[in-house]
């Protein structure tokens, strides 16, 4: 089955800095990866994701790049705000089905 | 008009008792989730459910069974509960014909 890492588990960044956290798959099959922001006491809202057929999407300040060969996907936060401060989490799933989400990374911004 | 939403937000039972969670869409979805997430905040997925078919993750004990009275609906029962029950569980839902699930707000149990 899906085998999903994410690095690092925790990342401090000053405020106005930019924040990477990379994820890798292990089934190749695997061709959409979404991104959750879970904030303290809240459930995981989506951010931003990507499919197998495209290799970067950006959303204002925010950015997914994919490398299909390598598996591997990351999450670019740029100009990062005390807001920004969350538990990140990737995902790795074939068609919406079975989604296996990494352990999450702990990103505090500071002011 | 929240979207996926879930009843009690906190649930605090002694072992041994019986619970039930519930989880309301007004998305008109067709597949609906349960998952997990401990206390190191890992998220795994429980069971996916539409109106033809359950999928269990072969780790999930028996002791906890989905039940959708209809198409917006995917409860939670848990039986016999056990100090390692204790989590926040997580509803979500997903169009068919879409790729994102959308999750709930999250019912955290303590089970003493």
């Amino acid at each position: 089955g899906e085998n999903v890492e994410q690095h690092p588990s925790t990342l401090s960044v000053q405020e106005g800095d930019s924040a990477v956290i990379k994820c890798t798959y292990s089934d190749s099959a695997s061709n959409y990866f979404p991104w959750y922001k879970q904030e303290l006491g809240k459930g995981p809202q989506l951010i931003i994701d990507i499919r197998s057929n495209v290799g970067e999407k950006k959303d204002q300040r925010i950015a997914v790049t994919l490398n299909k060969t390598a598996k591997h996907f990351s999450l670019h936060i740029t100009e990062t705000q005390p807001e920004d401060s969350a538990v990140y989490f990737c995902a790795a799933s074939t068609h919406g089905q079975n989604f296996v989400f990494g352990p999450g990374t702990r990103l505090s911004v500071l002011p | 008009d929240t979207a996926v939403s879930q009843t009690p937000k906190y649930l605090v039972t002694q072992m041994g008792n019986d619970k039930s969670i519930k989880c309301e869409q007004n998305l008109g979805h067709d597949t609906m989730y349960w998952y997990k997430q401990d206390s190191k905040k890992f998220l795994k997925i429980m069971f996916s459910y539409n109106n033809k078919e359950l999928i269990i993750n072969e780790t999930v004990p028996n002791r906890f069974s989905p039940k959708s009275p209809d198409k917006a609906h995917l409860n939670l029962h848990i039986n016999s509960l056990e100090l390692g029950d204790s989590a926040v569980y997580f509803c979500a839902s997903r169009a068919r014909t879409q790729e994102t699930q959308y999750f709930g707000p999250g019912t955290r149990l303590l089970v003493l």
